[in-house]
Protein backbone atom coordinates (compact mmCIF):
# COMPACT_ATOMS: atom_id res chain seq x y z
CA UNK A 1 0.00 0.00 0.00
CA UNK A 2 0.90 3.71 0.16
CA UNK A 3 1.32 4.15 3.48
CA UNK A 4 1.19 2.33 6.95
CA UNK A 5 -1.51 0.44 7.64
CA UNK A 6 -2.90 -0.44 11.07
CA UNK A 7 -5.73 -2.31 12.01
CA UNK A 8 -7.99 -2.13 13.71
CA UNK A 9 -8.48 1.34 14.15
CA UNK A 10 -10.82 1.15 17.14
CA UNK A 11 -11.09 -1.57 19.88
CA UNK A 12 -13.04 -1.40 22.62
CA UNK A 13 -12.41 -5.09 25.31
CA UNK A 14 -12.82 -5.32 28.73
CA UNK A 15 -10.64 -5.46 31.39
CA UNK A 16 -8.81 -8.12 31.39
CA UNK A 17 -8.79 -9.43 28.02
CA UNK A 18 -6.16 -9.95 25.86
CA UNK A 19 -5.70 -7.55 22.73
CA UNK A 20 -4.05 -7.79 18.82
CA UNK A 21 -3.13 -4.46 16.94
CA UNK A 22 -1.57 -5.16 13.41
CA UNK A 23 0.67 -3.01 11.15
CA UNK A 24 1.32 -3.23 7.95
CA UNK A 25 4.48 -0.68 7.04
CA UNK A 26 5.75 0.50 3.66
CA UNK A 27 7.14 -2.01 1.52
CA UNK A 28 10.67 -1.57 1.54
CA UNK A 29 11.10 -0.21 4.86
CA UNK A 30 13.24 -1.98 7.22
CA UNK A 31 12.74 -0.37 10.76
CA UNK A 32 9.68 -0.68 12.16
CA UNK A 33 8.61 1.39 15.56
CA UNK A 34 5.32 0.97 17.45
CA UNK A 35 4.72 4.47 20.09
CA UNK A 36 1.74 5.11 22.16
CA UNK A 37 -0.21 8.04 22.84
CA UNK A 38 -2.50 8.88 25.99
CA UNK A 39 -5.17 11.14 25.98
CA UNK A 40 -3.51 15.27 25.62
CA UNK A 41 0.02 13.34 25.93
CA UNK A 42 2.68 13.05 23.80
CA UNK A 43 4.46 9.86 21.90
CA UNK A 44 5.69 7.16 24.17
CA UNK A 45 8.02 4.99 22.74
CA UNK A 46 7.60 1.00 22.99
CA UNK A 47 9.06 -1.24 20.49
CA UNK A 48 11.38 -0.67 17.49
CA UNK A 49 12.59 -3.40 14.91
CA UNK A 50 15.07 -2.87 12.18
CA UNK A 51 15.92 -5.81 9.74
CA UNK A 52 17.34 -9.21 11.42
CA UNK A 53 18.57 -7.46 14.65
CA UNK A 54 17.77 -8.16 17.83
CA UNK A 55 14.35 -5.22 18.78
CA UNK A 56 15.16 -2.95 21.13
CA UNK A 57 12.31 -3.72 23.64
CA UNK A 58 13.29 -0.89 26.13
CA UNK A 59 9.77 1.16 26.06
CA UNK A 60 7.76 -1.97 26.55
CA UNK A 61 5.65 -0.88 30.15
CA UNK A 62 5.31 -4.10 31.29
CA UNK A 63 5.45 -8.04 30.69
CA UNK A 64 2.03 -8.19 29.40
CA UNK A 65 3.01 -5.80 26.22
CA UNK A 66 4.92 -7.76 23.49
CA UNK A 67 5.58 -7.34 19.92
CA UNK A 68 6.33 -9.77 17.08
CA UNK A 69 7.58 -8.96 13.33
CA UNK A 70 7.78 -11.40 10.37
CA UNK A 71 10.67 -10.47 8.47
CA UNK A 72 10.35 -6.75 6.92
CA UNK A 73 6.88 -6.76 6.78
CA UNK A 74 3.82 -6.98 8.94
CA UNK A 75 4.20 -6.48 12.84
CA UNK A 76 1.44 -7.29 15.71
CA UNK A 77 1.60 -5.72 19.10
CA UNK A 78 -0.31 -7.53 21.38
CA UNK A 79 -1.20 -6.79 24.94
CA UNK A 80 -2.03 -9.38 27.60
CA UNK A 81 -4.45 -9.13 30.40
CA UNK A 82 -5.65 -4.92 29.38
CA UNK A 83 -6.12 -2.64 32.04
CA UNK A 84 -7.80 0.67 31.89
CA UNK A 85 -4.46 2.77 31.50
CA UNK A 86 -3.95 0.92 28.65
CA UNK A 87 -6.14 2.58 27.24
CA UNK A 88 -4.51 4.80 24.01
CA UNK A 89 -4.16 5.13 20.79
CA UNK A 90 -1.38 2.96 19.69
CA UNK A 91 0.91 4.51 17.00
CA UNK A 92 3.09 2.21 14.38
CA UNK A 93 5.37 3.87 12.03
CA UNK A 94 8.35 2.96 9.94
CA UNK A 95 11.27 4.15 8.17
CA UNK A 96 14.21 3.29 5.15
CA UNK A 97 17.05 2.16 7.14
CA UNK A 98 18.87 5.16 8.25
CA UNK A 99 19.37 7.03 11.41
CA UNK A 100 17.58 10.21 10.43
CA UNK A 101 14.85 8.25 8.04
CA UNK A 102 11.59 10.02 8.31
CA UNK A 103 8.87 8.21 10.81
CA UNK A 104 5.82 7.74 8.28
CA UNK A 105 2.63 7.15 10.57
CA UNK A 106 -0.05 5.07 10.63
CA UNK A 107 -3.35 6.61 11.51
CA UNK A 108 -3.02 4.51 15.10
CA UNK A 109 -5.56 2.20 16.96
CA UNK A 110 -7.55 3.46 19.50
CA UNK A 111 -7.67 0.65 22.46
CA UNK A 112 -10.53 1.79 24.40
CA UNK A 113 -10.83 -0.32 28.34
CA UNK A 114 -13.72 -0.73 30.12
CA UNK B 1 18.12 12.44 30.37
CA UNK B 2 16.36 10.44 27.49
CA UNK B 3 13.46 13.44 28.33
CA UNK B 4 12.56 15.98 25.81
CA UNK B 5 10.60 18.91 27.38
CA UNK B 6 8.09 20.75 25.23
CA UNK B 7 6.31 24.34 25.86
CA UNK B 8 3.83 25.67 25.89
CA UNK B 9 1.28 22.83 26.07
CA UNK B 10 -1.33 25.02 24.33
CA UNK B 11 -1.45 28.11 21.85
CA UNK B 12 -3.43 30.79 20.24
CA UNK B 13 -2.07 32.83 17.70
CA UNK B 14 -4.19 34.98 15.24
CA UNK B 15 -4.05 34.37 11.43
CA UNK B 16 -0.89 36.33 10.27
CA UNK B 17 0.74 36.14 13.49
CA UNK B 18 4.37 34.09 14.77
CA UNK B 19 3.63 30.97 17.07
CA UNK B 20 6.74 29.80 18.52
CA UNK B 21 6.80 26.25 20.26
CA UNK B 22 9.99 25.44 22.32
CA UNK B 23 12.07 22.49 23.38
CA UNK B 24 14.63 21.45 25.84
CA UNK B 25 16.52 18.46 25.98
CA UNK B 26 19.33 17.15 28.19
CA UNK B 27 20.92 14.04 26.46
CA UNK B 28 24.38 15.74 24.35
CA UNK B 29 24.28 12.68 22.55
CA UNK B 30 20.76 13.70 20.88
CA UNK B 31 21.97 14.59 17.21
CA UNK B 32 18.83 15.00 14.88
CA UNK B 33 16.11 17.00 16.01
CA UNK B 34 12.32 16.94 13.95
CA UNK B 35 8.96 18.55 14.03
CA UNK B 36 6.18 16.14 13.78
CA UNK B 37 2.79 17.99 12.75
CA UNK B 38 -0.69 16.04 13.81
CA UNK B 39 -4.10 16.30 12.36
CA UNK B 40 -7.18 15.59 14.51
CA UNK B 41 -7.28 11.46 13.90
CA UNK B 42 -4.33 11.18 12.18
CA UNK B 43 -0.57 10.08 12.60
CA UNK B 44 1.89 12.61 13.10
CA UNK B 45 4.05 13.59 9.78
CA UNK B 46 7.57 15.22 9.76
CA UNK B 47 7.23 18.74 9.27
CA UNK B 48 10.79 20.05 9.12
CA UNK B 49 14.15 18.53 11.06
CA UNK B 50 17.64 20.21 11.74
CA UNK B 51 20.96 18.50 13.22
CA UNK B 52 23.26 20.11 15.53
CA UNK B 53 25.93 21.38 13.06
CA UNK B 54 23.70 24.77 12.40
CA UNK B 55 22.00 27.10 13.90
CA UNK B 56 18.95 27.64 11.61
CA UNK B 57 16.70 25.62 9.09
CA UNK B 58 13.96 27.54 7.36
CA UNK B 59 11.95 25.82 4.64
CA UNK B 60 8.83 28.18 3.62
CA UNK B 61 6.97 29.65 6.88
CA UNK B 62 8.73 26.72 8.75
CA UNK B 63 11.62 27.80 10.99
CA UNK B 64 13.92 26.08 13.13
CA UNK B 65 16.36 27.50 15.65
CA UNK B 66 18.65 25.69 17.71
CA UNK B 67 21.13 26.46 19.99
CA UNK B 68 23.61 23.70 20.95
CA UNK B 69 25.10 25.19 23.76
CA UNK B 70 21.80 25.68 25.57
CA UNK B 71 20.43 22.73 24.66
CA UNK B 72 17.38 24.21 23.13
CA UNK B 73 15.37 24.21 19.85
CA UNK B 74 12.57 25.98 18.73
CA UNK B 75 9.88 26.41 15.77
CA UNK B 76 8.88 29.66 14.70
CA UNK B 77 5.53 29.53 11.92
CA UNK B 78 5.60 32.69 10.00
CA UNK B 79 2.26 34.05 9.03
CA UNK B 80 0.69 31.70 10.55
CA UNK B 81 -2.70 30.46 8.65
CA UNK B 82 -5.64 28.18 10.06
CA UNK B 83 -4.62 25.57 8.20
CA UNK B 84 -1.53 25.41 10.50
CA UNK B 85 -3.81 24.70 13.35
CA UNK B 86 -2.72 20.96 14.63
CA UNK B 87 -0.40 19.80 17.81
CA UNK B 88 3.05 19.53 17.35
CA UNK B 89 5.63 17.72 18.30
CA UNK B 90 9.47 17.85 18.85
CA UNK B 91 11.44 15.05 18.83
CA UNK B 92 15.06 14.23 19.55
CA UNK B 93 17.45 10.95 18.47
CA UNK B 94 20.95 9.85 18.14
CA UNK B 95 23.10 7.47 16.67
CA UNK B 96 24.17 9.13 13.69
CA UNK B 97 24.99 6.79 11.21
CA UNK B 98 23.22 3.89 12.43
CA UNK B 99 19.80 2.27 10.70
CA UNK B 100 17.40 3.33 12.98
CA UNK B 101 15.41 6.25 13.93
CA UNK B 102 14.37 5.90 17.34
CA UNK B 103 12.80 8.82 18.15
CA UNK B 104 11.96 10.47 21.82
CA UNK B 105 9.41 12.99 21.34
CA UNK B 106 7.96 16.55 23.66
CA UNK B 107 5.03 16.55 25.04
CA UNK B 108 2.93 18.62 22.01
CA UNK B 109 1.78 22.12 21.31
CA UNK B 110 -1.67 22.33 20.32
CA UNK B 111 -2.24 25.01 18.27
CA UNK B 112 -5.18 26.77 17.23
CA UNK B 113 -4.91 29.77 14.64
CA UNK B 114 -7.89 32.18 15.31
CA UNK B 115 -8.96 33.22 11.67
Amino acid sequence: GAGVSQSPSNKVTEKGKDVELRCDPISGHTALYWYRQRLGQGLEFLIYFQGNSAPDKSGLPSDRFSAERTGESVSTLTIQRTQQEDSAVYLCASSRGTSTGELFFGEGSRLTVL
Amino acid sequence: QQQVKQSPQSLIVQKGGISIINCAYENTAFDYFPWYQQFPGKGPALLIAIRPDVSEKKEGRFTISFNKSAKQFSLHIMDSQPGDSATYFCAASMGYGGATNKLIFGTGTLLAVQP
